[in-house]
C-alpha cells in the first residue's frame, strides 16, 4: 500500500526562523516520484518539487530545500528565514512509476508570524 | 506553459440540482484528467481518473452515478454532481498530465487547476 505521513498538523514559526516539514511516505515500490505542493489560501495548489526515488541528491532552490532519504523513507522540507508569505498548506505527495495517481499526505498548516 | 482552468471557480446551488464543473487544458493535450475533493483542512482525496474517450476509472467508495464524469475531449473534462445535497459542499480540484513532458528531471508534470469551491443549500 501506497501512504504519505505528515506528522505535524499545525505548525507556527515566527518570521525569519527557519522551519522543516516532515514527510514520511511507504511505498514497495523501488521507482516512484515525490512531490510538495503548496496551497495558500486562495485554494490554488503550487508546485514545488518532485524528486525520482532513484535520484537521493538534496535540492536547494533558494530558501527551500529538500532532503531525501531512502533509507528513512523521508522527503523533508526546509524554508530558510522564512516569510510571512511562507504561510500555506504543504502537501507532501507520492506516485508510483507505473501509475497516474497522485497520493497526498495530510498536510501541514505552516503559520508565519510577523 | 501548462496551464489548467476550471469553471466556475464559485458556485452555490439549491439542494437536489446538478451541478457541472469544468476543467480545461489550455495549453497542452491531456489523455488523462483527475478529480480531487477536498473538506476544509483535509488533504486532497482522488474522486477519479478521467481518461480521453473513455469512462471514468472511480475510487473506492465514489459513487458513479453521483459524480459523472465525461471526458469528451483531449482538452476538456467534465465533472456533474447530480442531485447535490448540502454534504457534497467541497472544494472540488481538477489536475492534468501533460503527456509531452518527460519524467525526468524535477521539473513538474502534473498540473492543477484553481479549484471550485461548491455550496449545496
Amino acid at each position: 500500500a501506497q501512504k504519505v505521513t505528515q506528522a505535524q498538523t499545525e505548525i507556527s514559526v515566527v518570521e525569519k526562523e527557519d522551519v522543516t516539514l516532515d514527510c514520511v511516505y511507504e511505498t514497495r515500490d523501488t521507482t516512484y516520484y515525490l512531490f510538495w505542493y503548496k496551497q495558500p489560501p486562495s485554494g490554488e495548489l503550487v508546485f514545488l518539487i518532485r524528486r525520482n526515488s532513484f535520484d537521493e541528491q538534496n535540492e536547494i532552490s533558494g530558501r527551500y530545500s529538500w532532503n531525501f532519504q531512502k533509507s528513512t523513507s523521508s522527503f523533508n522540507f526546509t524554508i530558510t528565514a522564512s516569510q510571512v508569505v511562507d504561510s500555506a498548506v504543504y502537501f507532501c505527495a507520492l506516485r508510483r512509476a507505473s501509475y497516474d495517481k497522485v497520493i497526498f499526505g495530510p498536510g501541514t498548516s505552516l503559520s508565519v508570524i510577523p | 506553459g501548462a496551464v489548467v482552468s476550471q469553471h466556475p471557480s464559485r458556485v452555490i446551488c439549491k439542494s437536489g440540482t446538478s451541478v457541472k464543473i469544468e476543467c480545461r487544458s489550455l495549453d497542452f493535450q491531456a489523455t488523462t484528467m483527475f478529480w480531487y475533493r477536498q473538506f476544509p483542512k483535509k488533504s486532497l482525496m482522488l474522486m477519479a481518473t478521467s481518461n480521453e474517450g473513455s469512462k471514468a476509472t472511480y475510487e473506492q467508495g465514489v459513487e458513479k452515478d453521483k459524480f459523472l464524469i465525461n471526458h469528451a475531449s483531449l482538452t476538456l473534462s467534465t465533472l456533474t454532481v447530480t442531485s447535490a445535497h448540502p454534504e457534497d459542499s467541497s472544494f472540488y480540484i481538477c489536475s492534468a498530465r501533460d503527456p509531452g513532458r518527460g519524467y525526468g528531471g524535477v521539473e513538474n508534470e502534473q498540473f492543477f487547476g484553481p479549484g471550485t469551491r461548491l455550496t449545496v443549500l
